[in-house]
């Protein structure tokens, strides 16, 4: 299996624009986390999926984000209009609760740099 | 809601030694796992151990081994003979279990661990 995809690796965009980031989970799992990594925050649960459904989304930061998972194989974390402090590295990690020890796999993140 | 505390921002130690990265966790859940990822230079976040809070058995993972201890709410990482491909952050995560699911990790803010030639 190719592991968690994600895309793109890197995105540049201007404060105002949309950004949208996309995760492929590993085939057969059924949850699908995303995390941000800021060096003030640390690493932070922003939502995550159960069967495609989202079950908490109480750490995405303000109405401007918002995560889709519109079938087991695809999902999107959007971010509009786009701030400076949202530059961060964003994960997608999935797993198969139950099934592997609830080890979660991340994906290599997207670097997102707002200027 | 849980919190994970990691105290030691940033270690050093030689090669082939031993080392210890502290983890202390604060939560009122019975059930959880606990881990430890490693994050080399490459941003990519590397499973290194788990423990399930229900096993009072350390768990071990070759060099990798941790010091369970349920009651003081303690999770600390021992590495045995360092090598040089270990210089990574290193984070423990706590998550919580629910009926037959799970929630998604808290992190601790993560040790920076340099093993010098």
């Amino acid at each position: 299996d190719a592991g968690v995809i994600q895309s793109p690796r890197h995105e540049v965009t201007e404060m105002g624009q949309e950004v949208t980031l996309r995760c492929k989970p590993i085939s057969g799992h059924d949850y699908l986390f995303w995390y941000r990594q800021t060096m003030m925050r640390g690493l932070e649960l922003l939502i995550y999926f159960n069967n495609n459904v989202p079950i908490d989304d109480s750490g995405m930061p303000e109405d401007r984000f918002s995560a889709k998972m519109p079938n087991a194989s695809f999902s999107t974390l959007k971010i509009q209009p786009s701030e400076p402090r949202d530059s961060a590295v964003y994960f997608c990690a999935s797993s198969q609760i139950g099934f592997s020890s609830y080890e979660q796999y991340f994906g290599p993140g997207t670097r997102l740099t707002v200027t | 809601a849980q919190t994970v505390t990691q105290s030691q921002p940033e270690m050093s130690v030689q090669e082939a030694e031993t080392v210890t990265l502290s983890c202390t966790y604060d939560t009122s859940e019975s059930n959880y796992y606990l881990f430890w990822y490693k994050q080399p230079p490459s941003r990519q976040m590397i499973l290194v151990i788990r423990q399930e809070a229900y096993k009072q058995q350390n768990a071990t993972e070759n060099r990798f081994s941790v010091n369970f201890q349920k009651a003081a709410k303690s999770f600390s990482l021992k590495i045995s003979d360092s090598q040089l491909g270990d210089t990574a952050m290193y984070f423990c995560a706590f998550m919580k279990l629910r009926g037959g699911g799970a929630d998604g990790l808290t992190f601790g803010k993560g040790t920076h661990l340099i093993i010098q030639p």
